[in-house]
């Protein structure tokens, strides 16, 4: 049962792929987000959406594009893969308002090689 | 921008001892909200503690407590009775107060390690 589920868990792919992680929160939260973390264990966050609607969007490469189709599941689509996207990417999801705890999942553990 | 720093990048206490992370912060706000998360080698990010900037009260939570300092900007986390399970990285955390948008900013992180 797990509340924030990502799929994959591992992933390694060529330099110049497109891949996509997919995200699902079973808590009924609103607000949906994707974090990165680096080698050095830098956590930064992405994007984040509430009710499918886009709320923080950092300075990312357009090369990532998160798509959230329902408020349940968001997904991150990554085009033309670098090594330097090599990192862990967590999904989290928190509850509607000002100051909610964030809950993450496992991560994925993307590769480029 | 808000900044986190936690200026120790690795500490190691002996199990059943109390240990104490540090972890300042830089804001112009006046409400905002703080957390400490763990990461063990699983990578599964954990909530350990959470603190309200208005509430003056020092969070606790079971063996962990925090020490707030608001005027300071200080937010420390002391593990008292420390376990072998509490291996792990610990994430000092800010968050704006603003309605539905919760960007939480991370610290680079502390790597604890609990000797046997």
């Amino acid at each position: 049962d797990t509340a924030v589920s990502q799929t994959p868990k591992y992933l390694v792919t060529q330099m110049g792929n497109d891949k996509s992680i997919k995200c699902e929160q079973n808590l009924g939260h609103d607000t949906m987000y994707w974090y990165k973390q680096d080698s050095k264990k830098f956590l930064k966050i992405m994007f984040s959406y509430n009710n499918k609607e886009l709320i923080i969007n950092e300075t990312v490469p357009n090369r990532f594009s998160p798509k959230s189709p329902d408020k349940a599941h968001l997904n991150l689509h990554i085009n033309s893969l670098e090594l330097g996207d090599s990192a862990v990417y967590f999904c989290a999801s928190s509850p509607w308002g000002s100051g909610n705890t964030i809950y993450f999942g496992e991560g994925s553990w993307l590769t480029v090689v | 921008a808000q900044t986190v720093t936690q200026s120790q990048p690795e500490m190691s206490v002996q199990e059943a001892e109390t240990v104490t992370l540090s972890c300042t912060y830089d804001t112009s706000e006046n409400n905002y909200y703080l957390f400490w998360y763990k990461q063990p080698p699983s990578r599964q990010m954990i909530l350990v503690i959470r603190q309200e900037a208005y509430k003056q009260q020092n969070a606790t939570e079971n063996r962990f407590s925090v020490n707030f300092q608001k005027a300071a900007k200080s937010f420390s986390l002391k593990i008292s009775d420390s376990q072998l399970g509490d291996t792990a990285m610990y994430f000092c955390a800010f968050m704006k107060y603003r309605y539905n948008n919760n960007d939480m900013r991370f610290g680079a992180g502390t790597r604890l390690t609990v000797k046997p």
